[in-house]
């Protein structure tokens, strides 16, 4: 059980272009699901936290008209990365806290964005 | 600003001795803790977590936590050349609702 997935796992765009990440939790319902960013040899940075049916809450720094999240059901979120540069490349990872009240965080296998 | 510190290694251990990793973090307030195994290029796994002082044990792992010294550690018995990687601590000061905190992680090899 527990099970979150990403798509695409990795992807490769033209600078300018827009990317759509999606993360899904399959076996169970998730009204919170997180945003992370990893830049090689660092560690993971939450991004934003977005919740089923409001707005995401973003981090300190991180532009929220580029990173645009939506989160329309309980077991779906996207984000999109708008517009990106060389430097938005990295290793982007959701994470999915299902509805029951566990405080546990279940990680997506992680999506590889590539911006030339 | 939440910390959390880790030594990053690399840490170098011979197979079949014990790894012990070691986590300090900033906010008293913080009540959940979690360690994460993450190879290369790939997303974090849950291996441990500990909400209250003292240890848990779960297979080869135990997880020790002291709250009034802010200090999470993670013990490896028995250490398997796949145990090799990065070790991730994490905290979670919001009750769940916010984001985890990490570290950057200690890079773990198991020598066979």
């Amino acid at each position: 059980g527990a099970v979150v997935s990403q798509h695409p796992s990795w992807v490769i765009c033209k600078s300018g272009t827009s990317v759509k990440i999606e993360c899904r939790s399959l076996d169970f319902q998730a009204t919170t699901m997180f945003w992370y960013r990893q830049f090689p040899k660092q560690s993971l940075m939450l991004m934003a936290t977005s919740n089923e049916g409001s707005k995401a809450t973003y981090e300190q720094g991180v532009e929220k008209d580029k990173f645009l999240i939506n989160h329309a059901s309980l077991t779906l979120s996207t984000l999109t990365v708008t517009s990106a540069h060389p430097e938005d490349s990295s290793f982007y990872i959701c994470s999915a806290r299902d509805t029951m009240g566990q405080e546990t965080q279940y990680f997506g296998p992680g999506t590889r964005l590539l911006v030339l | 600003q939440k910390e959390v510190e880790q030594n990053s290694g690399p840490l170098s251990v011979p197979e079949g001795a014990i790894a012990s990793l070691n986590c300090t973090y900033s906010d008293r307030g913080s009540q959940s803790f979690f360690w994460y195994r993450q190879y290369s290029g790939k997303s974090p796994e849950l291996i441990m977590s500990i909400y209250s002082n003292g240890d848990k044990e779960d297979g080869r792992f135990t997880a020790q936590l002291n709250k009034a010294s802010q200090y999470v550690s993670l013990l490896i018995r028995d250490s398997q050349p796949s145990d090799s990687a990065t070790y991730l601590c994490a905290e979670d000061s919001g009750g769940g609702a916010d984001g985890l905190t990490f570290g950057k992680g200690t890079h773990l090899i198991i020598q066979p």
